[in-house]
């Protein structure tokens, strides 16, 4: 089945600190999405990874899209309480539609 | 910076009745999206709609689901007797080209309450 698991499925950080948020699927990926989402409301697009090896950054947020392009990871530093949220991947699997499969998400808290 | 808008941000709704879900996608974008996310589950692809027609939809979008582009700047979702298990959020989402590699803008959701 086409299934992404995002790992961890929540976390709590301490402002200021560095964390990882781990998606993979089992099957290769032509597009991998990471979005934002604050209860009850919309994805704020965040990056999208395409190429193998490929990484991206935007202030402290950066993603990766590991060589086999299977698995991707963000990376948040010096966490602030701004980033507090759910972080979803979503990924294309077909190449050619649009049509995105979403992981679990993993929701953050940062603590003051 | 552009953005795709919902309307309504709410709706609450009696079982059986029908409901439009409207959604204005991004002006220059060419593929449009709706997908729904049942409360603390995953979000989930409903349909693709491209050219005035449909692209691609799941098998959670059966009969009583339709969509339209009635003009120029809207794209609706239509659940024609709801069901309780309709009960979600829904997301309009829309991009400039459908292939991958493309962003696909979300919207802020329209949430649906069926009692």
């Amino acid at each position: 089945s086409q299934e992404l698991e995002q790992s961890p499925q929540s976390l709590i950080v301490q402002e200021g600190k560095n964390l990882t948020i781990n998606c993979t699927s089992s099957k290769t990926l032509y597009g991998l999405y990471w979005y934002k989402q604050k209860y009850g409301e919309g994805l704020i697009f965040l990056m999208m990874l395409q190429k193998g090896g490929e990484e991206k950054s935007h202030e402290k947020i950066t993603a990766k899209l590991d060589e086999k392009k299977q698995q991707s990871s963000l990376h948040i530093t010096a966490s602030q309480p701004s980033h507090a949220g759910i972080y979803l991947c979503g990924a294309d699997m077909a190449g050619n539609t649009g049509k995105l499969i979403f992981g679990q998400g993993t929701t953050l808290q940062v603590k003051p | 910076e552009p953005e795709v808008t919902q309307t309504p941000s709410h709706q609450v709704t009696q079982m059986g009745q029908e409901v439009i879900l409207r959604c204005v996608p991004i002006s220059n974008h060419l593929y449009f999206y709706w997908y729904r996310q049942i409360l603390g589950q995953k979000v989930e692809f409903l349909v693709s709609f491209y050219n005035n027609e449909i692209s691609e939809k799941s098998e959670i979008f059966d009969d009583q689901f339709s969509v339209e582009r009635p003009d120029g700047s809207n794209f609706t979702l239509k659940i024609r007797s709801t069901k309780l298990e309709d009960s979600a959020m829904y997301f309009c989402a829309s991009s400039l080209q459908g292939h991958s590699g493309n962003t696909i803008y979300f919207g802020e959701g329209s949430w649906l309450t069926v009692v």
